[in-house]
């Protein structure tokens, strides 16, 4: 049973491009969560998504930023005209019923931008 | 404002003996907490919990007391092994933020042979 895969695990961007970060959560599970880890920070919640629903969304910055998950295929995290301050570490964390105790994380995604 | 605090980056250990790591939190609203492990260029990997409805949960070698008084918790690794070398963090859920975790800032634990 493969864990919860991010794609791409390093991404370098240019200021101003639009970032794309993936995941694919474990097989069997529809609760998708989105943290934000910066530089000697703990994660930070960004978004939590079931199958074509974003159930919360508190930790999204309210520009730039924007997330779904569709009933096929994996979740995206978009970021559109990155800023330096967007370099980060991006991780995806999927749950089967939305379980606290129950969340799998992937390995992150490294933004970097330029 | 920092609601989920680690105040020490980094703790060493020797093999054997115990591992003592700490968190204090500000909202009294949270009402479950969390430690995961990470090792680097990895995503952090749960390890144990605990409902504030209990003031101590155990699972083998990890141990995790919570002090709602003092709104401190912490997790008690014994013995350390050198494979427990990793950052750990605290984080915590609570009413009207449900599912939501709040991460403490990690403490790095180093454990020696």
């Amino acid at each position: 049973n493969a864990g919860v895969m991010q794609n791409p695990r390093h991404l370098v961007r240019r200021r101003g491009q639009e970032a794309r970060l993936r995941c694919s959560p474990m097989k069997g599970h529809s609760h998708v969560y989105w943290y934000r880890q910066l530089p000697e920070e703990g994660l930070k919640f960004m978004v939590y998504l079931q199958k074509e629903n974003i159930i919360d969304e508190s930790g999204m910055p309210k520009e730039r930023f924007s997330a779904e998950f569709p009933k096929e295929g994996p979740s995206i995290l978009r970021i559109q005209q990155v800023v330096r301050g967007d370099s980060a570490a991006y991780f995806c964390a999927s749950s089967p019923q939305g379980a606290l105790d129950e969340q799998y994380f992937g390995p992150g995604t490294r933004l970097t931008v330029t | 404002d920092q609601q989920v605090k680690q105040n020490s980056p980094s703790l060493s250990v020797q093999e054997g003996r115990i591992s003592i790591l700490n968190c204090d939190y500000t909202n009294s609203m949270f009402d479950y907490f969390l430690w995961y492990k990470k090792y680097p260029a990895e995503g952090p990997t749960f390890l144990i919990s605990i409902s504030s409805i209990k003031d101590k949960n155990e699972d083998g070698r990890f141990t995790v007391f919570l002090n709602k008084s003092a709104k401190h918790l912490s997790l008690h690794i014994v013995p350390s092994q050198p494979g427990d070398s990793a950052v750990y963090f605290c984080a915590a859920s609570g009413t009207g933020s449900a599912r939501q975790l709040t991460f403490g800032s990690g403490t790095q634990l180093t454990v020696l042979p």
